[in-house]
């Protein structure tokens, strides 16, 4: 693994599904991110983690949740998808400090 | 009105071509990101700044901190620089960062 990865790169779902998004790091930052991107829309924060154990909600938490067990993860789960959930998702570190940010491959998924 | 604006929303450009993407911003800020985004691609940070300015190949940086305001030139513009290039300010407040929606660029050959 090389920086910040995403799995799956991209997944349709059945409304009322649960479904994990992955994302794992090997850089050693302590803070991750997710957002989600939308057309016309600049990226919005889902959910952050400023460091393992810790997690924060951002501009757009609702129906989601999050967890950070150690440094590395960072998953973001949806409980039961709603078709407004359709976007691409892209998860994010960076280090304390706000310094430079890397951004996974992104996840593409479409409700239905 | 958001937080962070760009212009243009989309460029066109021939091949060679200098190129200027705007920024500014309303809010306090500890730093301004430019960020590429390729068709189907990921996000890719091409400069962090806080003030002045920075050079990487053709591309160049610029940010006026008092007004609120960053430039992304490209100079002898590409093909392959076609991508939409994003705008974001780290809060000062939150730090957290605010996006921008985004210019999309196509340079024509």
């Amino acid at each position: 693994i090389a920086g910040i990865t995403q799995a799956p790169t991209s997944q349709i779902l059945a409304a009322g599904r649960r479904m994990t998004l992955r994302c794992t790091q090997d850089m050693r930052h302590n803070a991750m991110y997710w957002y989600r991107q939308d057309l016309g829309l600049g990226l919005r924060l889902i959910h952050y983690s400023n460091t393992a154990g810790t997690t924060g909600k951002g501009e757009v938490p609702d129906g989601y949740s999050v967890s950070r067990a150690n440094t590395d993860d960072f998953p973001l789960t949806l409980a039961s998808a709603v078709p407004s959930q359709t976007s691409v998702y892209f998860c994010a570190s960076s280090t304390t400090q706000g310094t430079e940010a890397f951004f996974g491959q992104g996840t593409r998924l479409t409700v239905v | 009105k958001n937080e962070v604006e760009q212009s243009p929303q989309n460029l066109t450009a021939q091949e060679g071509e200098f190129i200027t993407i705007n920024c500014s911003y309303s809010v306090g800020i500890s730093a301004l990101h430019w960020l590429q985004q390729h068709p189907g691609g990921g996000i890719v940070s091409l400069f962090m700044l806080s003030s002045g300015k920075k050079k990487h190949g053709r591309l160049i940086a610029t940010i006026n901190i008092q007004e609120k305001h960053s430039s992304l030139h490209i100079t002898a513009s590409h093909p392959r620089d076609s991508a939409v290039y994003i705008c974001a300010v780290r809060s000062i407040n939150t730090d957290k960062l605010i996006f921008g929606t985004g210019t999309r660029l196509q340079v024509f050959p």
